[in-house]
């Protein structure tokens, strides 16, 4: 079984700067993907990036990049210079990338405030 | 390219009754995933269809249903609706089963009353 763990409920940063996501995980297959995902107050979720489990080098898109630690079973998003648009639920995920079972396990998210 | 469109954006049933909700992927988009998110459960995966057939199913009874068609575009049925079905129906499109990639549709709010 697969199990996602975001410890916070809520968090706030000052605009322009970097800010942390936590996000832990656990797993028994040998292989899997993370993912975060951002959904505005609109509802819409949004794909922001992903990191295999066998991947070396850590996932960058843009202003985000995915801090993965798999002794840790972590997977933190950092998102670098704040914006206020960037003030979302962010949710980390996990699935399994072999096998042909691919069924999602969502964290139960992390509100974040981006203050001017 | 127009992104993931769902239909209707927000519905109001009353308990027993049945519904449907469509979706319609991106484009060329082959894999349909459906989830539901509420309050108290959080984002849950309902299930996935690639190529007309469910390849992926998540714990969920079997009054949700699903299809997809050969355009790719897909419906969800929920029939004999409890009050805790009452949540935000996600649909999301990927060019491939299981793809890393997903692209999310605005969602359906669904009301049991």
């Amino acid at each position: 079984a697969q199990k996602i763990t975001q410890t916070q409920p809520g968090m706030f940063v000052q605009e322009k700067e970097a800010v942390t996501l936590d996000c832990t995980y656990d797993t028994s297959d040998p292989s899997y993907g993370l993912f975060w995902y951002k959904q505005p107050s609109s509802g819409e979720m949004i794909f922001l990036i992903y990191q295999g489990s066998y991947d070396q080098q850590n996932a960058t898109e843009g202003r985000y990049s995915l801090n993965f630690q798999k002794a840790r079973k972590s997977a933190n998003l950092v998102i670098s210079a704040s914006q206020l648009g960037d003030s979302a639920m962010y949710f980390c995920a996990m699935s399994p990338a072999s096998g042909g079972s691919y069924i999602p396990t969502f964290g139960r998210g992390t509100s974040l405030i981006v203050h001017p | 390219k127009a992104g993931v469109t769902q239909t209707p954006r927000y519905l109001i049933k009353t308990r027993g009754q049945q519904v449907t909700l469509s979706c319609s992927p991106i484009s060329g988009h082959r894999s349909v995933s459906w989830y539901q998110q509420t309050p108290g459960q959080g984002l849950q995966f309902l299930f996935e269809y690639f190529s007309e057939t469910q390849r992926n199913k998540g714990n969920f009874p079997g009054r949700f249903s699903g299809r997809q068609f050969s355009n790719s575009r897909s419906e969800m049925n929920v029939s004999t609706l409890e009050l805790g079905d009452s949540a935000l129906y996600l649909c999301a499109s990927s060019l491939r089963q299981g793809g890393n990639e997903q692209f999310f549709g605005p969602g359906t709010r669904l009301t049991v009353l």
